[in-house]
């Protein structure tokens, strides 16, 4: 079966600063693994994607995460944090197209003035 | 294009009674699948459907069902309601055929409240 750990339930970041926002997984076979934000009171909107390729994967609003399969890990980051980012933050991974994706338990980023 | 549609935005049951939350996918997604959002469980997988077939089904007991139209719109009941379930339920729709991956394209939730 395949899970997400998110093991920070917050994360606090200066405005300016660089952001990292970890999440690791566990999963059969070969990973799909997504970042989503949820702003209050909204559904989770789409950030990035890892299906395949380089390791490296740029999303949304200067957001970029990368993928590294010795550590299972894929650390949402990104090099200037605004304000306008403090919001719940969730790791996602699916093993297949067949698959459901399963959800980490969500990181809550606040970006401080 | 319109996005994920949930309506209602907000209901509130008393313990015992059934509730239908209702989902229209943005235009030629097939499928759709359901979460349940609770502060202390994350988000946990409730069930999807392609092309009106349950496709995968999470860890929830029969008093959750679904089901999907044949324009894809999706519906999803809670019988019995105890008050564990209140919670923000979410509805996605995805234009992955089968074994395809993609994103998932969310609605803005349905928040029940049980009392």
């Amino acid at each position: 079966a395949q899970s997400v750990a998110q093991p920070e339930d917050q994360v606090n970041v200066a405005e300016g600063n660089p952001l990292t926002v970890k999440c690791t997984y566990s999963v059969s076979g070969n990973p799909y693994l997504f970042w989503y934000v949820q702003y209050p009171n909204r559904g989770l909107q789409f950030l990035l994607k890892y299906i395949t390729g380089d390791n490296l994967v740029k999303g949304s609003y200067g957001f970029e995460a990368e993928f590294n399969k010795s550590q299972t890990s894929f650390h949402l980051k990104k090099p200037s944090a605004l304000v306008s980012d403090s919001a719940l933050y969730f790791c996602a991974v699916s093993n297949s197209g067949n698959t459901p994706l399963v959800f980490g338990k969500g990181t809550r980023l606040s970006v401080i003035a | 294009k319109a996005g994920v549609t949930q309506t209602p935005r907000y209901l509130i049951k008393t313990r015992g009674q059934q509730v239908t939350l209702s989902c229209s996918p943005i235009s030629g997604h097939r499928s759709v699948s359901w979460y349940q959002q609770t502060p202390g469980q994350g988000l946990q997988f409730l069930f999807e459907y392609f092309s009106e077939t349950q496709r995968n089904k999470g860890n929830f007991p029969g008093r959750f069902s679904g089901r999907q139209f044949s324009n894809s719109r999706s519906e999803m009941n809670v019988s019995t309601l105890e008050l564990g379930d209140s919670a923000l339920y979410l509805c996605a729709s995805s234009p992955r055929g089968a074994g395809d991956v993609g994103e998932l394209f969310f609605g803005e939730g349905s928040r029940l409240t049980v009392l």
